[in-house]
């Protein structure tokens, strides 16, 4: 089946610190790359939505200098969250589609900040 | 707006019993329908999806799920569960592939196996 591999899985940073999260479709074209967020015990809510070759579209209450995205390949998508901050911890998903595909989920990047 | 709701935060149910595990949607047009499982600190693992034609859908690990229209529910069943069962269970309601909207994902509903 599709395979979506997310990079890293775990990170620990300090405060202040900018961290970027990969996201890679290896076997199939994503033309569309979705990136959530999932706080403890609770669902995943859409951060935004990432197009190929385009720029990022934003949820309501998302901060786009904050949260930067990037989608420069069928098969890349990365998320930046600059200078981060305790509230900044989550676990962090994506997932990756085309017209052929349903949403194929990465395993997640749990990011701690200090 | 879309919306999903999964009415139960926790089921817990013995080992070898049988399960269904509710949802219910609010979707603007023709929904699709998917159930995904989610293990402590991992991703999300697709179980099965409904798009249209038959409203009776088999998914991965035994499970299968019924769509109702008239009752805009998409109930997760599993006839003899097994303790790997034991995990986050999330339906959600989208666009089936290619859309430009992300999923609107329920709550989540805890599954506890007792042996």
């Amino acid at each position: 089946g599709a395979v979506v591999s997310q990079h890293p899985s775990w990170v620990i940073c300090k405060s202040g610190t900018s961290v970027k999260i990969e996201c890679r479709s290896l076997d199939f074209q994503a033309t569309t790359m979705f990136w959530y967020r999932q706080f403890p015990k609770q669902s995943l809510m859409l951060m935004a939505t990432s197009n190929e070759g385009s720029k990022a579209t934003y949820e309501q209450g998302v901060e786009k200098d904050k949260f930067l995205i990037n989608h420069a390949s069928l098969t890349l998508s990365t998320l930046t969250v600059t200078s981060a901050h305790p509230e900044d911890s989550s676990f962090y998903i994506c997932s990756a589609t085309n017209s052929n595909q349903p949403q194929h989920f990465g395993d997640g990047t749990r990011l701690s900040i200090l | 707006a879309q919306s999903v709701t999964q009415p139960d935060i926790h089921i817990t149910v013995s080992e070898g019993a049988s399960l269904e595990l509710r949802c219910n949607y609010s979707y603007g047009a023709t929904p699709y329908l998917f159930w995904y499982v989610q293990s402590p600190g991992q991703g999300l693992q697709l179980l099965l999806k409904y798009f249209s034609g038959d409203t009776l859908v088999q998914g991965i690990k035994g499970f299968e799920a019924e769509f109702k229209r008239s009752q805009s529910s998409f109930n997760l069943r599993k006839p003899s569960v097994h303790w790997s069962d034991a995990a986050e269970y999330f339906c959600a309601v989208g666009p089936g592939g290619g859309g430009a909207d992300g999923l609107t994902f329920g709550k989540g509903t805890h599954l506890i196996i007792q042996p």
